[in-house]
């Protein structure tokens, strides 16, 4: 039961052009989204969010996208920076509780 | 300072065995949680506790129990371990069960079940 969705299991982006990750979901209750970022034998660490009265939030090089009606969200790297090379999970929970739900991930390389 | 720590980093065991990761948080948050993540890369939840409550389960076998002491630690208890428990498992903790707000995840624990 996959509610949340990463169809692109990795991604190979040139150093300062744009990634954009994508992500989609089932669950029509699922109210805030959350971008983390993995690096190898380290945990998940959050990267940017969005709230479902949004469609766009910003933070730096980092812009997540919400199209509520297509139940779909995108995160966009602008520009991808070698670093930013990891596994990028997105995640999506309801309204009033915090059971998160993770996609499988997109493992992301940024060649220089 | 690291905000949410496992420990052991990598476990290795036998079969049958009974075993405990310890998780601690030092960010005062009222939630925390453990994950697994699977041989596929799927995290998923086990357990969260809020306010020292079980408050989910999802499915998991009995096998698993989680073990709050206080509000900064959620210890994860494994019984009679099987070879399908090979994974990782993360913690994390948030400010609250019901905000708008991320969680915070330890480094991970690998299990090996031999």
């Amino acid at each position: 039961d996959q509610q949340v969705k990463q169809n692109s299991p990795s991604l190979s982006v040139q150093e300062g052009r744009i990634s954009i990750l994508n992500c989609d979901y089932t669950n029509s209750m699922f109210d805030y989204f959350l971008w983390y970022k993995k690096y190898p034998a380290e945990g998940p660490t959050f990267l940017i969010s969005i709230s479902s009265i949004k469609d766009k939030n910003e933070d730096g090089r980092f812009t997540v996208f919400l199209n509520k009606s297509a139940k779909h969200l995108s995160l966009h790297i602008v520009p991808s920076q070698p670093g930013d090379s990891a596994v990028y999970f997105c995640a999506a929970r309801p309204l009033g509780n915090n059971d998160m739900r993770f996609g499988a991930g997109t493992r992301l390389t940024v060649k220089p | 300072d690291t905000a949410v720590s496992q420990t052991p980093k990598y476990l290795v065991t036998q079969m049958g065995n009974d075993k405990s990761i310890k998780c601690e948080q030092n960010l005062g948050h009222d939630t925390m949680y453990w994950y697994k993540q699977d041989s596929k890369k799927f995290l998923k939840i086990m357990f969260s506790y809020n306010n020292k409550e079980l408050i989910i389960n999802e499915t998991v076998p009995n096998r698993f129990s989680p073990k709050s002491p206080d509000k900064a630690h959620l210890n994860l208890h494994i019984n009679s371990l099987e070879l399908g428990d090979s994974a990782v498992y993360f913690c994390a903790s948030s400010q609250d069960l019901q905000g708008y707000n991320e969680q915070f995840f330890g480094p991970g624990t690998r299990l090996t079940v031999l």
